[in-house]
């Protein structure tokens, strides 16, 4: 059963509290990405990493790390400086080849609520 | 920043008319894809149509590229209630990453 797992599908946190979401694939693919959405709105890219040990900043990542030391995983930490971190957070991941984009698989998303 | 801008925001249509939503976008690209969001849930991928290709058919629905233009439409035929959801367009600006636009909400009525 192949796919993107992400946990928890709720997340509640203290403002000033770092907060790590999960996400994990096992479709053997080497691009993992995560974007943020906020209400009413698009995807907006924070992280992504193509291969393992390597990742790039998208439009909106500071206040956010990550790290990629499988490529199974692809760990999301949203940090006290995140100004605004409330937010529904999705993972997806795709295969690559060459130096296309190919369709992304995406995980259900972790809503994380800071208060 | 978002590249695709989706047109209208929101279409409310009755099950069996069809369904027509555009995006526009900024820059040259390498593709244009669509996917679908039901309400809280994950994306999940439509179609991808290549910058070199102008129409592309999966099913009901329909998706052109007019790249002299910067603009795609998806056409879904005839609606059915399950095809509420949110439409998006995602772009490849050759950064290896897509860009999404702000998305259609489209409300097909029983």
């Amino acid at each position: 059963d192949g796919g993107i797992t992400q946990s928890p599908k709720y997340l509640f946190r203290k403002e000033g509290q770092n907060v790590t979401l999960s996400c994990e694939q096992n479709l053997n693919h080497d691009a993992m990405y995560w974007y943020r959405q906020d209400p009413g709105q698009g995807l907006r890219l924070i992280y992504y990493s193509q291969i393992v040990n390597d990742f790039q900043k998208g439009d909106i990542a500071e206040g956010y790390s990550v790290s990629r030391e499988k490529k199974e995983s692809f760990p999301l930490t949203v940090t006290s400086a995140q100004k605004n971190p409330t937010a529904f957070y999705l993972c997806a991941s795709s295969p690559t080849e060459g130096t296309g984009t190919y369709e992304q698989y995406f995980g259900p998303g972790t809503r994380l609520t800071v208060t | 920043s978002q590249q695709g801008e989706e047109d209208p925001q929101a279409l409310s249509i009755q099950e069996g008319e069809n369904a027509t939503m555009n995006c526009s976008y900024k820059t040259s690209i390498n593709n244009l894809q669509w996917y679908r969001q039901n309400s809280g849930r994950g994306l999940v991928h439509l179609i991808l149509i290549r910058s070199n290709e102008r129409e592309k058919h999966s099913g009901r629905l329909r998706v052109t590229l007019d790249t002299s233009k910067k603009s795609s439409s998806l056409l879904i035929t005839a609606s059915r209630a399950a095809d509420t959801a949110s439409y998006f367009c995602a772009t490849d600006m050759g950064r290896r990453a897509l860009t999404f636009g702000s998305g259609t909400r489209l409300q097909v009525q029983p």
